[in-house]
């Protein structure tokens, strides 16, 4: 069945470095990508989204990254702060019709 | 604050027992999205609602029911409930029909079947 995947359940960064959040898909109809960052006792927060006719879309110190070839999508937080420590999810959608799956979330940490 | 409310915040209930989860989506918004997530299993997508209308379905059990009411609030009724279905309950709502767009999540209701 179609799938959502993160490469790591887990990523501590230092304070003031870059992160990485890496996510693999499987429906190679999917034409849609989302970011949501879910904070402790809240609920997911849109980030920054992406359609398949791009490969880069950036945003306030967030860059999503596109490779349709390998079915690869990336979030990557410049200058990471203690702030950004929270769960993050990838989702996609394919299709007018599609429902939006999600991935299974990666808890990033940001040590001080 | 994204303008999405749930209510209860937590509900504790026993099994066989039927519980209502309540939202207001946020303002404008048509489409209604219910969620259930639990640890092993992320956010699974139950069913969606656009503008009191069934729109799309998920991995929604038969002992789960859902509506959206003239004023666009939604209901999320769960009955005959088992000890699995203790997760976090979340809606999101969303502009239009479609969920290729960011969809507004409110803070989720979390269950407890004992």
């Amino acid at each position: 069945g179609e799938s959502v995947g993160l490469h790591l359940p887990t990523l501590s960064v230092q304070e003031g470095d870059n992160s990485i959040i890496n996510c693999a898909y499987s429906n190679s109809a999917s034409d849609y990508f989302i970011w949501y960052k879910q904070e402790s006792g809240k609920g997911p927060q849109f980030i920054i989204d992406i359609r398949s006719n791009m490969d880069k879309r950036q945003g306030q110190r967030v860059t999503v990254l596109l490779n349709k070839t390998v079915k690869h999508l990336s979030l990557q937080i410049a200058a990471t702060q203690p702030g950004d420590s929270a769960v993050y999810f990838c989702a996609t959608v394919a299709g007018s019709q599609g429902n939006l799956i999600f991935g299974k979330g990666t808890k990033l940490s940001v040590k001080p | 604050d994204s303008g999405v409310t749930q209510t209860p915040k937590h509900l504790i209930t026993a099994t066989g027992q039927r519980v209502t989860l309540r939202c207001s989506p946020r303002s404008g918004d048509l489409s209604v999205y219910w969620y259930q997530q639990s640890l092993d299993q992320g956010l699974q997508f139950l069913i969606q609602y656009y503008n009191g209308e069934e729109r799309a379905k998920g991995n929604i059990l038969e002992r789960f029911s859902a509506q959206q009411f003239p004023d666009l609030h939604s209901e999320l009724n769960l009955s005959s409930l088992e000890l699995g279905d203790s997760a976090l309950y979340f809606c999101a709502s969303g502009a239009g029909p479609r969920q290729a767009s960011p969809l507004h999540f409110g803070n989720g209701t979390r269950l407890t079947v004992t």
